[in-house]
């Protein structure tokens, strides 16, 4: 059975850049064809996708944050990491990874990890 | 404000049936991009509840149920229970925006 598990600091000072990675067990990153994705939400408030990312590094973001932020697969660590620069406190959030339901970014997530509170403050 | 629109909440009675509606546009709904669904319970991970329009992950109970119609989409829930008090969210791909769009999600209370 598939499972995420998201890593990293959980405070990181402004202007920095946050670095997360999520770790996936029960199936092998490189064997299958499927998209996997960063989500976040700031607390009480709702979803914001961040970028999706296949094996093979094709690689799609959202517009808002494409100039900061790189999505990269290690797949001798089967993991996925997120990289987002120059962070500011209003992006306080949980950071999600999940996987896509197919071999298309344009699938639903159906599995996502359990999330990680990364609290941007100096 | 979010590019879909979702009502803040929703109340209902157990065993009472319940809708939830996503309001979109031309450039996300309406062109024809699927409407995914997701729970989530206080201080967990969103839950996949509904995949491209009508279909339910197995395991997911067949009270849940989706459509879509023009520019909207609605998840429905039969047979109100209280555990179905959660937070939902419909989801859908803008090709104005070129980005995945979240509802701004709503909040079901099972009275």
């Amino acid at each position: 059975q598939l499972q995420l598990q998201e890593s990293g600091p959980g405070l990181v000072k402004p202007w920095e850049t946050l670095s997360l990675t999520c770790t996936v067990s029960g199936g092998s990153i490189r064997s299958s064809s499927y998209y996997w994705g960063w989500i976040r939400q700031p607390p009480g408030k709702g979803l914001e996708w961040i970028g999706s990312i296949h094996y093979s590094g094709n690689a799609y973001y959202n517009p808002s944050l494409k100039s900061r932020v790189t999505i990269f697969v290690d797949t001798s660590q089967n993991q996925v990491s997120l990289k987002l620069s120059s962070v500011t406190a209003a992006e306080s959030a949980v950071y999600y990874c999940a996987k896509h339901l197919g071999n298309s970014w344009l699938d639903a997530f159906d599995i996502w990890g359990q999330g990680t509170m990364v609290t941007l403050s100096s | 404000q979010s590019v879909l629109t979702q009502p803040p909440s929703v109340s209902g009675a157990p065993g009472q049936r319940i809708t939830i509606s996503c309001t979109g546009s031309s450039s996300n709904i309406g062109t024809g991009y699927d409407v995914h669904w997701y729970q989530q319970l206080p201080g967990i991970a969103p839950k996949l509840l509904i995949f491209a329009n009508s279909n339910r992950p197995s395991g997911v109970p067949d009270r849940f149920s989706g459509s879509k119609s023009g520019t909207s989409a609605s998840l429905a829930i039969t047979g109100l229970q209280a555990e179905d008090e959660a937070d939902y969210y419909c989801q859908s791909y803008d090709s104005s925006l070129s980005v995945w769009v979240f509802g701004g999600g709503t909040k079901l209370t099972v009275l």
